[in-house]
């Protein structure tokens, strides 16, 4: 079983469409949580962290729930350029301290 | 931007040769890492770094190998390129804030050994 667990899609939504992706985790000792975006080709950038109680920047939504291992992100209003692979990443601490990546959840937003 | 390079971009390279691919970051992070990553997959950590004179391998075994001799590179070296090889490899360094850790990548490196 992998660490981390995505649906990897890809989600086809039209233009002002609300997705959302969830991703799982198994390492309870798990002690941070973030979303990356991944465009073709190119490297992975932060999206945004994850907190406890849940977090907003602008039109995404990211909520964690630690009781069920379960990270969620959700994309109101999608844009064209919302289109890229998401990435759930967990921050695992003690011994050997490492992020550990998702495979990656596609979205593709259409006109 | 994070001030994380890459060198080289691209790079087609027979079988057999040596190739080092270059990483140098100049944020000051103690943490650095290299992934691979075949289009359309995931990333795989293969070798990473806590600091000058400390490596250690991942989780995706590699033929390659890396050193720490200064804290803003970070090369890797493939002694015999095999088209096995062939992939995206990535560079990372981190920092860690407030509790959080956050990761920047370089454009990567992109591989191809015929």
């Amino acid at each position: 079983r992998k660490e981390v667990e995505q649906d990897p899609g890809p989600f086809n939504v039209p233009e002002g469409a609300t997705v959302a992706f969830n991703c799982t985790y198994s390492n309870s000792a798990s002690q941070s949580f973030f979303w990356y975006r991944q465009d073709c080709r190119k490297e992975p950038k932060l999206l945004m962290s994850v907190y406890s109680s849940g977090n907003e920047d602008g039109r995404f939504t990211a909520q964690l729930n630690r009781a069920s291992q379960y990270i969620s992100l959700l994309i109101r209003d999608s844009k064209l350029s919302d289109s890229a692979t998401y990435l759930c990443v967990v921050y695992v601490s003690g011994g050997y301290n490492k992020l550990i990546f998702g495979a990656g959840t596609r979205l593709a937003v259409h006109p | 931007e994070a001030d994380i390079y890459q060198t080289p971009r691209y790079l087609v390279i027979g079988t057999g040769k040596k190739i080092t691919l270059e990483c140098s970051q100049t944020m000051g992070h103690d943490k650095m890492y290299w992934y691979q990553q075949d289009p359309g997959m995931e990333l795989h950590l293969i070798h990473y770094s806590y600091g000058v004179n400390s490596t250690e391998k991942g989780d995706l075994s590699s033929e390659s190998t890396v050193s720490r001799i200064r804290t803003e590179h970070f090369p890797l070296t493939l002694e015999s390129a095999r088209p096995s090889h062939t992939s995206q490899y990535l560079c990372a360094s981190s920092e860690e804030r407030l509790g959080a850790i956050e990761q920047y990548f370089g454009p990567g490196t992109r591989l191809t050994v015929t």
